[in-house]
């Protein structure tokens, strides 16, 4: 089946330095690939619609030079969460859609940051 | 725009008992529902889901839902839990043009089973 790995899985950094979170589809070809934040005990919320070769859809209040997101190939999405804060605590979770087959999502692992 | 809610946050069961979250959605067009499980510090997984056709939608772990128009919900049920069960639910929707949007999260039932 579909496949979505996301690296690091964990990772703690200091406030005021810049994170960098991988979405990769192993085994398909994501045109579309959707970035989500869920806080400790809470839902998943949307934080923006990332399609390849082209700039990213935000949502509202969700501060796009804060979140730089890279969607550079079919397989590959980038989040960047600069100057960091701890606010910026949270896991986060990316998912993709299988080109050819538009009714479902394939989830990755999700990426835990710690900010300090 | 639409919305989903579930009604419970945690529902705690005895093993081998019945359980029912229950998921109530809010949309003017018609919908695609999802329910997907989190084990912890995990990502998602897609129980099951229903697109069209049938109302009732078996899933995997014998988990099954019921799509019900008329009450605008999407219960999920299973016949007898296991302890394995144990994790966090959650109910989704989206509408429209169904390979292009995000998915719409209800705000998760924890379900605790008990021995």
């Amino acid at each position: 089946g579909a496949v979505v790995s996301q690296h690091p899985s964990r990772v703690i950094c200091k406030s005021g330095t810049s994170v960098k979170i991988e979405c990769r589809s192993l085994d398909f070809q994501a045109t579309t690939m959707f970035w989500y934040r869920q806080f400790p005990k809470q839902s998943l919320m949307l934080m923006a619609t990332s399609n390849e070769g082209s700039k990213a859809t935000y949502e509202q209040g969700v501060e796009k030079d804060k979140f730089l997101i890279n969607h550079a190939s079919l397989t590959l999405s980038t989040l960047t969460v600069t100057s960091a804060h701890p606010e910026d605590s949270s896991f986060y979770i990316c998912s993709a859609i299988v080109m050819g087959y538009g009714d479902e999502q394939y989830f990755g692992p999700g990426t835990r940051l710690t900010v300090t | 725009a639409q919305s989903v809610t579930q009604l419970d946050s945690q529902v705690p069961v005895f093993e081998e008992a019945p359980v029912e979250l229950r998921c109530n959605y809010s949309s003017s067009v018609s919908v695609y529902l999802f329910w997907y499980v989190q084990y912890p510090n995990q990502g998602l997984q897609l129980l099951l889901k229903y697109l069209s056709g049938s109302t009732l939608v078996k899933g995997i772990n014998g988990f099954e839902a019921e799509f019900n128009k008329s009450q605008t919900s999407f219960h999920l049920r299973k016949p007898s839990v296991h302890i394995s069960d144990t994790a966090e639910y959650f109910c989704a929707v989206t509408v429209g043009d169904m390979g292009r949007r995000a998915l719409t999260f209800g705000s998760g039932t924890r379900l605790q089973v008990q021995p």
